[in-house]
């Protein structure tokens, strides 16, 4: 059962414009959500999150917004830039204290273009 | 400062044999993470500690993987018999909070 759901495997846009990545969840006791983005032949790098009591957060270029009705999460990236080319992975975490195992979606590879 | 490493990078074994993973959290970080990742597929959960305890092992696939931590510092993922279905990057990654930081993996091959 995946609970965790990024549906599109890959999204290409052009350098400047918006990139929208979207994961959408079923477990409604999930109440952390998390973005990272991975390069080849490297971990994933932490990029962003968001606590289940809010429905957006923002860091420079980078948004995170949360729907709990429609368990869905979104990442904005505006503008897009070709190093923003990755795999970017949706996970989100349960409230079982200071440490949560992350549970994980299947990864939207992004391509930025020229 | 220092990340999350492992070792070794790569490692192709026989099926069969026996492979030891390892993984240097980041200094202070409580919880210890491992997860893999199949071709193609998504982060998979094996198993996380804290301190040296594994309260949740509930993502190892069978008897023939385990793993320990010494106090709040290394830890080595151990594969018995090796199969080819095995093969995949094992990613450790440490935490202080629900924000985790991964090293770059260990690229496993059964053969």
């Amino acid at each position: 059962d995946q609970q965790v759901k990024q549906n599109s495997p890959s999204l290409s846009v052009q350098e400047g414009r918006i990139s929208i990545l979207n994961c959408d969840y079923t477990n409604s006791m999930f109440d952390y959500f998390l973005w990272y983005k991975k390069y080849p032949a490297e971990g994933p790098t932490f990029l962003i999150s968001i606590s289940s009591i809010k429905d957006k957060n923002e860091d420079g270029r980078f948004t995170v917004f949360l729907n709990k009705s429609a368990k869905h999460l979104s990442l904005h990236i505006v503008p897009s830039q070709p190093g923003d080319s990755a795999v970017y992975f949706c996970a989100a975490s349960l409230n079982t204290g200071t440490a949560s195992k992350l549970t994980f979606g299947t990864g939207t590879r992004l391509q930025v273009t020229l | 400062g220092a990340g999350v490493s492992q070792s070794p990078s790569n490692k192709v074994t026989e099926k069969g044999k026996d492979v030891e993973l390892r993984c240097d959290p980041i200094s202070g970080h409580t919880a210890l993470y491992w997860y893999r990742q199949r071709l193609g597929q998504g982060l998979e959960f094996l198993i996380y500690f804290q301190g040296n305890s594994a309260p949740d092992k509930s993502g190892l696939p069978s008897d023939r993987f385990s793993a320990e931590r010494t106090g709040e510092s290394v830890s080595t993922l151990t594969i018995q018999r090796t199969q080819q279905e095995d093969s995949a990057v094992y990613l450790c990654a440490s935490s202080v909070n629900y924000e985790q930081y991964f090293g770059p993996g260990t690229r496993l091959t059964v053969t």
